[in-house]
C-alpha cells in the first residue's frame, strides 16, 4: 500500500536556528515527490517538485532533497514567517491522486 | 503562473440545503482537478477526481448523490453538497493540474471553502 510518513509531527524553533523536515515514502514507483507548506485557514502552496534520487531544489530558506525512500525540507535560519504545516506528498507511477503525509507543524519563535 | 481560485471562500446555511462550491483555473487550463476535504489539524482526504467532460472518479466511502461534480469546462469544476448536514461541515479544498505547458504534474490548490451547516 501506498504509504507517506512525516516526521516530527511538530517542531518549534527559534529564529534562526535550522532544522530539517523528514518525509518517508513507499510507493509504487515514484514519479515525484511534492512538498507544500499551508497557513491555518488556507489551501496548500506549492513549494517544490522532485523527481529523481539525488535531485535538490532550492527556494530562499528552503531546500528539499530526494532518496529512494525520503525527502528532506531543510529550513536555514528560520524566520517567523515560515511558520506554517508543511505537507509532503508522493505521485505513484502511472499516478491520477497524490498520496499526502500527515503533515509537520512548524513553530518559529522570534 | 498557476492560480486557482475557489468561491465562495466561506458558506453557512441550514441543514437541507444544497451548497455549489465553484473551483476556477484563472491562468491555466486543466483537464483534471480534484475535490478534498480537510478537518481541523488534519491532513487533506482525497473526495473525487474531476475530468473535464467525463464522469468523476469518486474515492471509496464517497457519496456520489450527495457530492455532486461537474467538470464542464477546462477551467472550471464545482461541486455540490446536495442536502447538507452538520456533519458536513468541513474545509473543502480543489486542485488543478495544467493540461499542458509547465510542469503538468503538480496540483495548484485553491484558497479553501469553509463549509458551516447550522
Amino acid at each position: 500500500e501506498d504509504q507517506v510518513t512525516q516526521s516530527p509531527e511538530a517542531l518549534r524553533l527559534q529564529e534562526g536556528e535550522s532544522s530539517s523536515l523528514n518525509c518517508s515514502y513507499t510507493v509504487s514507483g515514484l514519479r515525484g515527490l511534492f512538498w507544500y507548506r499551508q497557513d491555518p485557514g488556507k489551501g496548500p502552496e506549492f513549494l517544490f517538485t522532485l523527481y529523481s534520487a539525488g535531485e535538490e531544489k532550492e527556494k530562499e530558506r528552503l531546500k528539499a532533497t530526494l532518496t529512494k525512500k525520503e525527502s528532506f525540507l531543510h529550513i536555514t535560519a528560520p524566520k517567523p514567517e515560515d511558520s506554517a504545516t508543511y505537507l509532503c506528498a508522493a505521485a505513484p507511477s502511472g499516478f491520477q491522486k497524490l498520496v499526502f503525509g500527515t503533515g509537520t507543524r512548524l513553530l518559529v519563535s522570534p | 503562473g498557476a492560480v486557482v481560485s475557489q468561491h465562495p471562500s466561506r458558506v453557512i446555511c441550514k441543514s437541507g440545503t444544497s451548497v455549489k462550491i465553484e473551483c476556477r483555473s484563472l491562468d491555466f487550463q486543466a483537464t483534471t482537478m480534484f475535490w478534498y476535504r480537510q478537518f481541523p489539524k488534519q491532513s487533506l482526504m482525497l473526495m473525487a477526481t474531476s475530468n473535464e467532460g467525463s464522469k468523476a472518479t469518486y474515492e471509496q466511502g464517497v457519496e456520489k448523490d450527495k457530492f455532486l461534480i461537474n467538470h464542464a469546462s477546462l477551467t472550471l469544476s464545482t461541486l455540490t453538497v446536495t442536502s447538507a448536514h452538520p456533519e458536513d461541515s468541513s474545509f473543502y479544498i480543489c486542485s488543478a493540474r495544467r493540461s499542458s505547458g509547465g510542469n503538468t504534474d503538480t496540483q495548484y490548490f485553491g484558497p479553501g471553502t469553509r463549509l458551516t451547516v447550522l
